[in-house]
């Protein structure tokens, strides 16, 4: 059974950083491409970043671009968010979710975990 | 970067409707395009890929139409389980639809 499992959120000042990670079990995650994806509270689904299964491609959403960096360690079955200066809108569930081939750019996502909230406020 | 809509915004429907979901992209997207189901306090659940591929253990009463720029969502006869928001998804780029909640008339 794929099971992917977020952790690290929490309450965090304006400008400060968090890092997320996901533990994923249930299949062979070096065969896959990965992303997060967040969820403002009461909105929609918001791409926010993904990497390829060697970490080759990397892309990310312009509302994250130069402030976020994805990561994965295919040895730990991990992907992983640092996320910098934050800002209150960055606040929202972050799921993880797997790709549905090995590639950036090519897949949709077949498997999503619960989601860790992050809130950025004072 | 690919812009996608939904309509309509809220639908509200009986048990039995069948109920059409339609999505729109800014720019051709062959037919990468996915649809996912989601309920309140959950994480989205995968229902058609490659605008009319059935995810696996998805009930037929779900199916998916079109390619380009205009998809359609439809549920053939609405159940219970079925009230939810729903999201389409290009995955060229990746973004989502804004969604449409689908509530009990």
């Amino acid at each position: 059974e794929v099971q992917l499992v977020e952790s690290g959120g929490g309450l965090v000042q304006p400008g400060r950083s968090l890092r997320l990670s996901c533990a994923a079990s249930g299949f062979t995650f070096d065969d896959y491409a990965m992303h997060w994806v967040r969820q403002a509270p009461g909105k929609g689904l918001e791409w926010v970043s993904g990497i390829s299964w060697n970490s080759g491609s990397i892309g990310y959403a312009d509302s994250v671009k130069g402030r976020f960096t994805i990561s994965r360690d295919n040895a730990k079955n991990s992907l992983y968010l640092q996320m910098n200066s934050l800002r209150a809108e960055d606040t929202a569930l972050y799921y993880c979710a797997k790709d549905s081939g090995y590639s950036y750019g090519q897949g949709y996502f077949d498997y999503w975990g619960q989601g860790t909230l992050v809130t950025v406020s004072s | 970067d690919i812009q996608m809509t939904q309509s309509p915004s809220t639908l509200s429907a009986s048990v039995g409707d069948r109920v059409t979901i339609t999505c729109r992209a800014s720019q051709s997207i062959s037919s990468w395009l996915a649809w996912y189901q989601q309920k309140p306090g959950k994480a989205p659940k995968l229902l058609i890929y490659k605008a009319s591929s059935l995810e696996s253990g998805v009930p037929s009463r779900f199916s998916g139409s079109g390619s380009g720029t205009e998809f359609t969502l439809t549920i053939s006869s609405l159940q219970p389980d079925d009230f939810a928001t729903y999201y389409c998804q290009q995955y060229n780029s990746y973004s989502f639809g804004p969604g449409t909640k689908v509530d009990i008339k």
